[in-house]
């Protein structure tokens, strides 16, 4: 069975700048959670979806990210603008559903200049 | 507040030797635990939980944990280390409630093991 899908897989951008992760999760995957992993950290949870509904996004910093899950498939996580402090691994994970086993795609590594 | 903590910020051990990597653990509730590891430029992957049951838990690549409530612990094992498994290992815990559903990370523990 396929995985979790990322992409891009690599991003370097200059401050300032949009950028935007994409994700596919597990067919059938009702619940999935967007992760930023700081360098030398462990991931920590920015937004979690159950279908297309957006249940928990306390942890997401509203003033430059956004993410949606239209359709309640795939996802999109957007910064505008990007600041050097983002400059993380985006993990995505999802789960057939809420409390079920996670399952971690790959992750995109941004890097901010 | 759930949380857990990895003390050690790198482990060393020879290939075929016996390898520990800790976790304590501090919640409410039940714990649901979980050891995952990472690789270089590569996501997490699931290695082991605990949920309930056996407090000595197996999981993947022939690893185990065991599970101590009154110490509050729940320590990666191997009983020998292969050069392969090196790796950044994170252990964390489910936060699960009416409105959550996280996985609280530790920051991790960079196992080395020497040839």
């Amino acid at each position: 069975e396929a995985g979790v899908v990322q992409s891009p897989r690599y991003k370097i951008i200059e401050k300032k700048q949009p950028v935007a992760f994409w994700c596919n999760p597990i067919s059938g995957h009702n619940t999935l959670y967007w992760y930023r992993q700081n360098l030398g950290q462990g991931p920590e949870l920015l937004i979690r979806y159950e279908n297309e509904e957006a249940v928990d996004d306390s942890q997401l910093p509203k003033d430059r990210f956004s993410a949606e899950r239209l359709k309640g498939v795939d996802s999109t996580l957007k910064i505008q603008p990007a600041e050097l402090g983002d400059s993380a691994v985006y993990l995505c994970a999802s789960s057939l559903d809420s409390g079920a086993s996670m399952v971690f795609g790959p992750g995109t590594r941004l890097t901010v200049l | 507040a759930q949380s857990v903590a990895q003390p050690e910020d790198q482990v060393n051990v020879a290939e075929g030797n016996p390898l520990t990597v800790k976790c304590t653990y501090s919640v409410s509730g039940n714990p649901y635990l979980f050891w995952y590891v990472q690789y270089p430029n590569r996501g997490l992957q699931f290695l082991l939980k605990y949920i309930t049951g056996d407090n000595l838990v197996k999981g993947s690549y022939g690893f185990e944990a065991e599970f101590n409530k009154s110490q509050t612990s729940f320590h990666l094992k191997k009983p020998s280390a292969l050069v392969s498994d090196s790796a950044l290992y994170f252990c964390a815990v489910r936060d699960l409630g009416r409105n959550t559903d996280k996985l609280i990370f530790g920051t991790g523990t960079r196992l080395q093991v020497f040839p």
